[in-house]
C-alpha cells in the first residue's frame, strides 16, 4: 500500500497568512493526488485534483503543486471559512489511501 | 444538482451484518464509478472499495480490512449502490461516506452526507 504522510499535523494560522501543507508519498505517484477540506460534521469537499487541477467553485486562493512524491496544498490568504482539516489522497493504485489530515486552526 | 444520500447505519453486534444504500440523482448515475469511504469517530479518511460501471463489467475492488466481509453491488435501474457488511467488528464503526467518482480523473467529486454505523455489543 502507498502511505500518504503529512506535514504538518496541526497548523495554527491567522486571517491573511499564507499556508502551506505538505503531503509525501511513500512511492511515486505521478500526478495522482487530489486536496480535500473537511469541516466538523460534514463531508469533505474536493479542492484540488491531478495534483494542480481547480475543481470547479473552489476559490482561486487554493492551489496545488507537486509530482512524483512530493506535494503541496497552498492557501494564499487565509480566509475565516478556511480553518478546517485537509486530507491528501492518492489514486494511482489500490487501495486508495489518504494522508493523516492536516488540521488548520486560529492562531 | 448532484445527490447521494446514504442509508441504513445504525448499531449492530459484533459479528453482526448491516446494509448501506446509497441514492444518486441528478447526473447519468450509470457513467459513474462510485466508491465507498469511512471515517471513524475523530479520525481520518479510509477508503472501503469501489462499485465500477457495466462499461467496466461492474467490477468491484475492496480494502484489505473489509475484503471478504462486504460486498458492493449497484443497480442502474435505481441509480442506488448497496454496501453489504457481514461479520462485523468494532473496529468497522465509523462514518460511512457513498463517493461519487471524477470521470477523467479519479478521486471523488461529491459525498454523500454519510450514515453512521456502530458496532458494540
Amino acid at each position: 500500500d502507498i502511505q500518504m504522510t503529512q506535514s504538518p499535523s496541526t497548523l495554527s494560522a491567522s486571517a491573511g497568512d499564507r499556508v502551506t501543507i505538505a503531503c509525501r508519498a511513500s512511492e511515486s505517484i505521478n500526478r495522482w493526488m487530489a486536496w480535500y477540506q473537511q469541516k466538523p460534521g460534514k463531508a469533505p469537499k474536493l479542492l484540488i485534483w491531478d495534483a494542480s487541477n481547480l475543481e470547479s467553485g473552489v476559490p482561486s486562493r487554493f492551489s496545488g503543486s507537486g509530482s512524483g512524491t512530493e506535494f503541496t496544498l497552498t492557501i494564499s490568504s487565509l480566509q475565516p471559512d478556511d480553518f478546517a482539516t485537509y486530507y491528501c489522497q492518492q489514486y494511482v493504485s489500490f487501495p486508495r489511501t489518504f494522508g493523516q489530515g492536516t488540521k488548520v486552526e486560529v492562531k | 444538482e448532484v445527490q447521494l444520500v446514504e442509508s441504513g447505519g445504525g448499531m449492530v453486534q459484533p459479528g453482526g451484518s448491516l446494509r448501506l444504500s446509497c441514492a444518486a440523482s441528478g447526473f447519468t448515475f450509470s457513467y459513474h464509478y462510485i466508491d465507498w469511504v469511512r471515517q471513524a469517530p475523530g479520525k481520518g479518511l479510509e477508503w472501503v472499495g469501489r462499485s465500477r460501471n457495466k462499461a467496466n463489467g461492474y467490477t468491484t475492488e475492496y480494502a484489505a480490512s473489509v475484503k471478504g466481509r462486504f460486498t458492493i453491488s449497484r443497480d442502474d435501474s435505481t441509480s442506488t449502490v448497496s454496501l453489504l457488511m457481514n461479520s462485523l467488528k468494532t473496529e468497522d464503526t465509523a462514518v460511512y461516506y457513498c463517493v461519487r467518482v471524477l470521470r477523467g480523473g479519479d478521486c471523488f467529486d461529491y459525498w454523500g452526507q454519510g450514515t453512521l454505523v456502530t458496532v458494540t455489543s
